[in-house]
């Protein structure tokens, strides 16, 4: 069965770096499309980033862009997110989701989440 | 403020219909499939309709979609206590060249 399982999250003081890694079974990985999405307390679904199956493409929420990297390991099945200069918004969980069909942003499985906490 | 527009909530009692609208534009809505997601408490989103009418395995039928021009529905008949969660549309948008998310709508069964 299709499984992503995300890592990585934590408490971070204002201003650190942290990686998210999300490991990724039961699909062929290199062939899909794969999408950050992240949840602030309380709040609404907010789309991160995504990169293309061979890591050709990458697009970024403007909130996120030029702090944010997103790359994938095809070899070992699994998506990152470089997370940079963080800030106390950034603080919600994230999410890894596999999108159903190339260029569609359709998000057939999701994994179950890390909280990241930017606090000083 | 979110790209896709839906109301905050939306309530009816058990057994009714209710109705979910999603307003976008011709950038987004107009010219992509449309995805609806359910999130119950305290879990992740689960894919609920995609390319705007579409089923997955596994969803009743209870769960309908449609699209007209920049807007998107989402249907719900026959309604139970276990479908009150947070809705919500997504889509892609060709000008911001990224995902777009409805700020999502809670639904009460009465």
């Amino acid at each position: 069965q299709v499984q992503l399982v995300e890592s990585g999250g934590g408490v971070v003081q204002p201003g650190r770096s942290l990686r998210l890694s999300c490991a990724a079974s039961g699909f062929i990985f290199s062939n899909y499309d794969i999408h950050w999405v992240r949840q602030a307390p309380g709040k609404g679904l907010e789309w991160v980033a995504v990169i293309s199956y061979d890591g050709s493409k990458k697009y970024f929420a403007d909130s996120v862009k030029g702090r944010f990297t997103i790359s994938r390991d095809n070899s070992k099945n699994t998506l990152y997110l470089q997370m940079n200069s963080l800030r106390a918004e950034d603080t919600a969980v994230y999410y890894c989701a596999r999108d159903g069909k190339a260029d569609t942003a359709e998000l057939d499985y999701w994994g179950q989440g890390t909280l990241v906490t930017v606090s000083s | 403020q979110s790209v896709l527009t839906q109301p905050p909530s939306v309530s009816a009692a058990p057994g009714q219909k209710v109705t979910i609208s999603c307003s976008g534009s011709s950038s987004n809505i107009a010219n992509n499939y449309v995805s609806w997601y359910q999130q119950l408490p305290g879990t992740a989103p689960k894919l609920l309709i995609y390319e705007n009418n579409k089923r997955p395995s596994g969803i009743p039928d209870r769960f309908s979609g449609s699209k007209s021009g920049t807007s998107a529905t989402l249907g719900i008949t026959g309604l139970q206590t276990g479908d009150e969660a947070d809705y919500y549309c997504g889509t892609w948008d060709n000008t911001l060249s990224a995902g777009v998310f409805g700020g999502g709508t809670k639904l009460t069964v009465l």
